[in-house]
C-alpha cells in the first residue's frame, strides 16, 4: 500500500489555469473510478471538491474539474483566484480501503 | 446541518492506547454513510485510518489494521478509535469523517490533535 504520487507543489497566477496530477496504480487509480480530491486550508477541515473522478458537489464553482486518464487522475483549476491557495489531496478506492495521495501545495503568486 | 466533533485525551503514553471518540449531530449514524478516521502527522499528507458502516461492518488501512479497532454506538450517535501500541510516529491531527463511500467524504469535524510520548 503506497501513496499516491503528487506534486508536492505548483503555483500559478490569478486567472491562469493549472492541472495537478494524481498517479497511482491499476490498483487503486486505474482500475476504478473513485478518485476524490480535497481542498485543504491549514487548521481547517478538509473539504470535498471531487469525487468519482469528475463530478462537483454542489456548492463547488464549476473552476475546478476532474479527470483521469490510466493510472493518472488530475484536478484542474481555471481562472485562479486567491481563495484556491491551499494544500490538494487525492484519494482513491484501492479494493476495500482508501489510499490518499502525498498533498500538492497551490501556490497563487 | 450535519457536524462532528472529536473528543479524547490529547496525549498519549507510548505503547499505550490511542482512543478518540466522534458524536456526530444532524445526521443519525443509522441512516448511512460509512465513519470513520483520517490522520495528518505534523508536515505530512493525509492518511486515511479505516471506516465503520452503521451495521457493523469495518474496513481498515492494511498498514494499520493489526493495531485498528472502529467501533459504533448507535443509541449514542457516536463512533469511536482505538489504536494500541503507540509510538511518536502516531503523533497526528486526526479527523474524523463520514464517507458516502469509495473516498467521498462529505462530512469532517474540525480535527484533534494527538501527541504521543514517552
Amino acid at each position: 500500500q503506497s501513496a499516491l504520487t503528487q506534486p508536492r507543489s505548483v503555483s500559478g497566477s490569478p486567472g491562469q489555469s493549472l492541472t495537478i496530477s494524481c498517479t497511482g496504480t491499476s490498483s487503486d487509480v486505474g482500475g476504478y473510478n473513485y478518485v476524490s480530491w480535497y481542498q485543504h486550508h491549514p487548521g481547517k477541515a478538509p473539504k470535498l471538491m471531487i469525487f468519482d473522478v469528475s463530478k462537483r458537489p454542489s456548492g463547488v464553482p464549476d473552476r475546478f474539474s476532474g479527470s483521469k486518464s490510466g493510472n493518472t487522475a488530475s484536478l484542474t483549476i481555471s481562472g485562479l483566484q486567491a481563495e484556491d491557495e491551499a494544500d490538494y489531496y487525492c484519494n482513491s478506492f484501492a479494493g476495500g480501503y482508501i489510499v490518499f495521495g502525498g498533498g500538492t501545495k497551490l501556490t497563487v503568486l | 446541518q450535519v457536524r462532528l466533533q472529536e473528543s479524547g485525551p490529547g496525549l498519549v503514553k507510548s505503547s499505550e492506547t490511542l482512543s478518540l471518540t466522534c458524536t456526530v449531530s444532524g445526521f443519525s449514524i443509522s441512516s448511512g454513510y460509512y465513519w470513520g478516521w483520517v490522520r495528518q502527522p505534523p508536515g505530512k499528507g493525509l492518511e486515511w485510518i479505516g471506516t465503520i458502516y452503521h451495521t457493523g461492518s469495518t474496513y481498515y488501512s492494511p498498514s494499520l489494521k493489526s493495531r485498528v479497532t472502529i467501533s459504533v454506538d448507535t443509541s449514542k450517535n457516536q463512533f469511536s478509535l482505538k489504536l494500541n501500541s503507540v509510538t511518536a510516529a502516531d503523533t497526528a491531527m486526526y479527523y474524523c469523517m463520514g464517507e458516502y463511500g469509495y473516498g467521498r467524504t462529505d462530512y469532517w469535524g474540525q480535527g484533534t490533535l494527538v501527541t504521543a510520548s514517552s
